[in-house]
């Protein structure tokens, strides 16, 4: 079974200038989970989508957003970007919602750098 | 609010000796905690996870964890190391979403 994918692996953008990650899980996983890792941060939840609706979501500006599609892919929007969006973006995908009984498995990333 | 800490920045430890990184929760109600790596330029893989039950729980590559409610920890533990075993290593908490310690870095030397 292919695992989570995430495009593009590798991303350099502008400052003020937006972003659209992409998503996808693994088959028959409904649950697509966002993640913001950063040296000084950590890893920080940014949002959970299950079947197309926003479930939970982070502490982080209205400036991120995501949509999740009916086959279960999700995107994932930054405006307005800022040099401190430079992260590596994880997407982790679970059967269902509730992160306590299915586990997460993670994408290997998108590296946003912001110049 | 929940919250999770691994004190140690990284940890050096020899090839096949035993290898330790700490990890310490803080959550209302019923802990369900994770254990995660990370290798360089990958996705976090997960190792293992506490729902219930025994207190040591055995998880991927040989490692396992023991949960302990009094001390509020949940230690992850490997008997001998080997260098392929240098990486970041997440410990998480979950409620109604996955939080995540800061991460402890291991470097097993030859």
């Amino acid at each position: 079974k292919a695992g989570v994918t995430q495009t593009p692996r590798y991303l350099i953008k502008t400052r003020g200038q937006q972003v659209t990650l992409s998503c996808s899980p693994i088959s028959g996983h409904r649950s697509v989970s966002w993640y913001q890792q950063t040296p000084g941060q950590g890893l920080q939840f940014l949002f959970e989508y299950f079947s197309e609706t926003q479930r939970n979501k982070g502490n982080f500006p209205g400036r991120f957003s995501g949509r999740q599609f009916s086959n279960s892919r999700s995107e994932m929007n930054v405006s307005t970007l800022e040099l401190g969006d430079s992260a590596l973006y994880l997407c982790a995908s679970s059967l269902a919602t509730g992160v306590g009984t299915y586990e997460q498995y993670f994408g290997p990333g998108t590296r946003l750098t912001v110049t | 609010a929940q919250s999770v800490a691994q004190p140690e920045d990284q940890v050096n430890v020899a090839e096949g000796n035993p290898l330790t990184v700490k990890c310490t929760y803080s959550v209302s109600g019923n802990p369900y905690l994770f254990w995660y790596v990370q290798y360089p330029n990958r996705g976090l893989q997960f190792l293992l996870k506490y729902i219930t039950g025994d207190n040591l729980v055995k998880g991927s590559y040989g490692f396992e964890a023991e949960f302990n409610k009094s001390q509020t920890s949940f230690h992850l533990k490997k008997p001998s190391a080997l260098v392929s075993d240098s990486a970041l290593y997440f410990c998480a908490v979950a409620g109604n979403k996955l939080t995540f310690g800061g991460g402890t870095r291991v470097l097993v030397k030859p």
